[in-house]
């Protein structure tokens, strides 16, 4: 079975522009969610999708936004490029079985550089 | 609200002897709890996780992690490491309840010395 896939795998962007990732999902698996890891701030929770419906919200500004896809794909979007945003964006998905001991698969990550 | 605490940013270990890796989490509900590696420009990879089934959780490669509600802790430990053990470890928590929100720990990067 294919794992998570996210594209690109890099990407650079200068201030002020705006970028979306893609992230496509395990087969037959219904939750995406996405982090941001920075070396500064860690791994932190952006949102969560499921049944094209978010779920769940991190902490961030509005300028980070997500959708998914009747196929469960999903993408997020950066508006506003910002240095700060310079981040490994990492998906991760799940069955969900409605159970949170269900396993979340990592993708390898889109590392995001803003010049 | 709940938080993670890996003691240790940096942790190296000589081929063969003891890892230990120390998770403190602070949870207002049960918690779910979950070990993570990531090997460099990789994504992360489930070690193992506790479903409140049993307080010693085997994983892969070796890794275990004992719970312990009186400490709050979740310490990852392995018998003897192995140089292909090398990588940041991440320790993680949710608050169950259908949540698939994961808060994680700030990590702990491995070295193996030969």
């Amino acid at each position: 079975k294919a794992g998570v896939t996210q594209t690109p795998r890099y990407l650079i962007k200068t201030r002020g522009q705006q970028v979306t990732l893609s992230c496509s999902p395990i087969s037959g698996h219904r939750s995406v969610s996405w982090y941001q890891q920075t070396p500064g701030q860690g791994l932190q929770f952006l949102f969560e999708y499921f049944s094209e419906t978010q779920r769940n919200k991190g902490n961030f500004p509005g300028r980070f936004s997500g959708r998914q896809f009747s196929n469960s794909r999903s993408e997020m979007n950066v508006s506003t490029l910002e240095l700060g945003d310079s981040a490994l964006y990492l998906c991760a998905s799940s069955f969900s079985s409605g159970v949170s001991t269900d396993t979340q698969y990592f993708g390898p990550g889109t590392r995001l550089t803003v010049l | 609200a709940q938080s993670v605490t890996q003691l240790g940013s940096h942790v190296s270990v000589s081929e063969g002897a003891l890892v230990l890796l120390r998770c403190n989490y602070s949870s207002s509900v049960p918690p779910y709890l979950f070990w993570y590696v990531q090997y460099p420009n990789q994504g992360l990879q489930l070690l193992l996780k506790y479903t409140s089934a049993a307080t010693l959780v085997k994983g892969i490669n070796g890794f275990e992690a004992e719970f312990k509600k009186s400490e709050t802790s979740f310490h990852l430990t392995k018998p003897s490491a192995h140089m292909s053990d090398a990588a940041e470890y991440f320790c993680a928590v949710s608050s169950g309840a259908g949540s698939y929100q994961l808060t994680f720990g700030k990590g702990t990067k491995l070295s193996v010395i030969p």
